[in-house]
């Protein structure tokens, strides 16, 4: 069965601070795999995409990691701000356009 | 903005009242998306079309889900008889059939039932 699993499921943060967030997937057949952000009552909103030959992929503060031996990719937040508390969600494609969700990760950044 | 757009944003229904959601895609994209999230997970795939022809239904798509495309533009998702258990946020999403194709996602409709 196909599966991403995400942790934490929820961290707070202070603001300015750096965090990770991990994902692990058993997905087959790997198309590529994207971080999605989704705010409160909002539809996700991808950040980065990346393909089974790429290892890292950045997007201003946004910087993502894929390692596609160990099936494991990682988003870290560099300087958070308060706008970064939402829910981030990695998302494995397979067959080409079929999405597996994980179950996010709730981050809060306080001030 | 992403340039999907749903409609209501919110519903409250009474159970055993049909419901129906429309979704309107990014206007050149031919393929939109139906998925279900409840609170504190994922969304989960419930169907697809490409074009006006739906090429894949979930085993979550009981048979009191329909969901139609019928000029590849706009779509509608009904669900019929409702209860308790279909209170969930339903998210619509849209793109263009590509090698890395990107679903762009819709503010959703958040259906609660009594």
């Amino acid at each position: 069965k196909n599966q991403v699993e995400q942790s934490p499921q929820s961290l707070i943060i202070l603001e300015g601070k750096n965090c990770t967030l991990q994902c692990n997937y058993t997905v087959s057949p790997f198309s590529n795999l994207r971080w999605y952000k989704q705010d409160t009552g909002r539809g996700p909103v991808s950040l980065t995409i990346m393909t089974f030959s790429e290892n890292t992929k950045s997007n201003g503060r946004y910087t993502a990691t894929l390692d596609a031996d160990t099936k494991q990719s990682s988003l870290h937040i560099t300087a958070s701000q308060l706008s970064d508390s939402a829910s981030y969600i990695c998302v494995v494609t397979y067959t080409g356009n079929m999405l597996t969700f994980g179950g996010g990760t709730r981050l809060m950044v306080k001030p | 903005d992403t340039g999907v757009s749903q409609d209501p944003r919110h519903k409250i229904t009474k159970r055993g009242q049909n419901v129906t959601f429309r979704c309107d895609p990014i206007s050149e994209h031919n393929r939109l998306y139906w998925y279900r999230q409840t609170l504190g997970q994922g969304p989960e795939f419930l169907t697809y079309f490409q074009n006006e022809a739906q090429l894949e239904k979930s085993r979550l798509l009981s048979d009191r889900f329909s969901a139609e495309r019928p000029k590849g533009s706009f779509s509608t998702l009904e669900i019929q008889r409702t209860e308790q258990g279909d209170s969930a946020m339903y998210l619509c999403a849209s793109s263009l059939m590509t090698s890395q194709e990107t679903q762009y996602f819709g503010p959703g409709t958040r259906l609660l039932v009594l």
